[in-house]
């Protein structure tokens, strides 16, 4: 069964830092999704990647896929307050979400 | 484009009574997917739909649970009868093959008291 692992769960960072959030699957896929979502809201797609070494980036947010190490990465750069949401990741086989990493950015 | 639209937006009902949740997906999409979200269990995939075909219903939890696309523009989701459990955030989502973004509905949240 695949299985689809983010961490961190939560992640509280000051406006202006970076950090990194990883999604691990645990069978062989060559896409992977990432979606936000924001409090009471339905999800936006945030990106698509469909090959290793895919990296795709839009503003402060850059993603980018290994299908041999099954990981995915979401980086944030220069952290601000709107994007505070929560962020998930998800695999093409079954469209298996991971559990979703809640993030807080604080002025 | 209009986007997704589900109906109703948010639905309160007692245990037994039947639901039937509505979605209309995005013109020219030929594949539709239900998912159920709580906090308990997260975003689950339910069942999908190519062309209007069931494919993969391995997630529908149990019986109670079934779902119908009698056209591209048009699918329903059918509890019957809810429980209490079922209580969660219905998500309709719709994509166009080859072009891999899927477009999320609003919602439909489900209340069984």
């Amino acid at each position: 069964e695949l299985k689809v692992e983010q961490n961190p769960l939560f992640l509280s960072m000051q406006e202006g830092k970076n950090y990194t959030i990883y999604c691990n699957y645990s069978t062989t896929s060559d896409r992977l999704y990432w979606y936000r979502q924001d409090p009471g809201k339905s999800l936006e797609s945030l990106f698509v990647l469909l090959s290793n070494g895919a990296v795709k980036q839009e503003g402060r947010l850059m993603a980018s896929l290994d299908t041999k190490a099954r990981l995915s990465t979401l980086h944030i750069t220069a952290a601000v307050h709107d994007l505070s949401a929560t962020y998930f990741c998800a695999v093409d086989n079954d469209m298996r979400f991971g559990a979703g990493t809640r993030l807080t950015v604080k002025p | 484009d209009a986007g997704v639209i589900q109906s109703p937006r948010h639905e309160v009902t007692e245990m037994g009574q039947e639901v039937t949740l509505r979605c209309k997906p995005i013109s020219g999409h030929n594949s539709l997917f239900w998912y159920r979200q709580t906090m308990m269990r997260g975003l689950e995939l339910l069942i999908y739909f190519n062309n209007n075909v069931p494919i993969d219903d391995s997630g529908m939890p149990e019986d109670r649970f079934s779902a119908k696309m009698p056209n591209a523009s048009f699918s329903t989701l059918k509890i019957q009868p809810s429980e209490p459990r079922d209580s969660a955030v219905y998500f309709c989502a719709s994509l166009r093959d080859n072009y891999n973004e899927q477009f999320f509905g609003p919602g439909t949240r489900l209340t069984v008291l």
